[in-house]
């Protein structure tokens, strides 16, 4: 079957520097997104990798490992703001979006 | 701006009493999504519709049907709502269903079944 894992939650402190892992098991690959959820609303898009290494949007970076089934959502200067769900989704051979379960971030002071 | 909306967004309805939810965008994206949410679980694709062409997900349930009369809308109809339908359902479009092209996402509409 296919399936997503990602941490269930974590918690990390204003200003610090927090990475999300996310791992899969797919029918083939053809791209993993990562999407922020606020409680209560609906996903937003935040990166996507098709192929290995890092992809750097601001405070947020992404990462891919194609042959470990890996990637990492690294998000730096952390805000009160980024307190959310963060959604690993993997993009399988029948161009059907496979989702993980989130995981929830909580920012402390 | 263009964006997808979703009417209403707090929904309740009575145990076996027919709902429909409405979603409509103005991206003009040829792919339309419709997702079931509980919480803290991963959204759930019922079904999408490629323009008009519909595409059903195996283990969607048939009390769960959709309509896509134009390019601009959709709904979800749920014929006869259970408890276990209580969630947030979430409309999405893209471009295209192929790899590169992510998909934006209305506020989604909560579903109380009483």
């Amino acid at each position: 079957g296919q399936n997503i894992d990602q941490p269930t939650e974590m918690t990390a402190t204003e200003g610090a520097i927090v990475q999300i892992n996310c791992t899969y098991q797919t029918s083939g690959f053809n791209g993993l997104f990562w999407y922020q959820q606020h409680a209560g609303e609906a996903p937003t898009f935040l990166s996507y990798n098709v192929l290995d290494g890092l992809e750097e949007k601001g405070r947020f970076s992404s990462f891919l490992s194609r042959s470990k089934g890996y990637s990492y959502l690294l998000l730096k200067e952390l805000q009160m703001k980024d307190s959310a769900s963060y959604l690993c989704a993997v993009m399988d051979s029948n161009y059907q979006l496979i989702w993980g379960a989130g995981t929830k971030l909580i920012i402390k002071p | 701006d263009a964006m997808v909306i979703q009417n209403p967004r707090y929904q309740v309805t009575q145990f076996g009493k027919p709902v429909t939810l409405s979603c409509s965008q103005t991206l003009n994206h040829n792919v339309m999504y419709w997702y079931q949410q509980k919480s803290s679980q991963a959204p759930k694709l019922l079904f999408h519709y490629y323009d008009k062409d519909f595409n059903n997900e195996a283990d969607t349930p048939d009390n769960f049907q959709s309509r896509r009369p134009n390019t601009s809308f959709c709904f979800l109809d749920i014929r006869s709502p259970g408890l276990g339908d209580a969630a947030m359902y979430l409309c999405a479009t893209s471009r295209d269903t192929a790899s590169s092209y992510e998909q934006y996402f209305g506020p989604g509409t909560r579903l109380t079944v009483t």
